[in-house]
């Protein structure tokens, strides 16, 4: 059964301390992972795309690494505003058609 | 250009209810996703129209129900409402259906089923 497993489920950081999230995957026809932001109340806002194993994207204080079975969300020194909740998400071909299977998110609280 | 909106942001409904939920994709985007979010969890896919059909349905029961117009919005109608209907459901939409397209999401409507 394809299934998407982030860790940990909360996260507390310092202002300035970096830090990894992690999102494992289980599922036959990968094709793609996501990585949303999700504030309180809100609906998840895109960061990120990644398409096979090796592949790394960037965007300010966030980097997305991908392999075999696995994702990782890297935060460089953090700052409140990053306070959110991290989705991971992958695309499955399953049924005959595409469709995202979300993990349960890690909700990352910065203080300064 | 527009985002994904939503409407309406807030709803309250008792038990055995209809519901209809709205969603306006983005500027030239063709496919629809739905979502239900609970308190807590992830995103759980209920269904996708492409060009006015359905494409696909999640493990969701039949009163869960929707339609795309021409212009590819959106509705999401549920029918004899449950307590744990209770939730944020959230619309993406996408340029296409295809694996290199990207789902982008609307503010959610937060249905409360009392």
């Amino acid at each position: 059964e394809d299934q998407v497993t982030q860790s940990p489920e909360a996260l507390r950081l310092q202002e300035g301390e970096s830090s990894s999230l992690n999102c494992s995957y289980t599922v036959s026809g990968l094709r793609g992972l996501f990585w949303y932001r999700q504030d309180p109340g809100k609906g998840p806002e895109f960061l990120f795309t990644l398409y096979s194993a090796g592949e790394e994207k960037e965007k300010e204080r966030l980097k997305a690494t991908l392999t075999k079975k696995e994702s990782f969300l890297h935060i460089t020194a953090p700052k409140p505003e990053d306070s959110a909740t991290y989705l991971c998400a992958v695309r499955a071909l399953s049924g005959g058609y595409n469709k995202l299977i979300f993990g349960a998110g890690t909700r990352l609280a910065v203080h300064p | 250009e527009t985002g994904v909106t939503q409407s309406p942001t807030h709803l309250i409904k008792t038990r055995g209810q209809q519901v209809t939920l709205r969603c306006s994709s983005q500027s030239g985007h063709n496919t629809v996703s739905w979502y239900q979010q609970a308190l807590g969890q992830g995103p759980q896919f209920i269904f996708q129209y492409y060009r006015e059909e359905e494409n696909g349905r999640g493990n969701f029961p039949p009163r869960f129900s929707g339609l795309q117009f021409p212009n590819y919005s959106s509705e999401l109608n549920v029918n004899a409402l449950e307590l744990d209907d209770s939730a944020l459901y959230l619309c993406a939409s996408s340029w296409d259906r295809g694996d290199q397209e990207t789902q982008y999401f609307g503010p959610g409507t937060r249905l409360l089923v009392l």
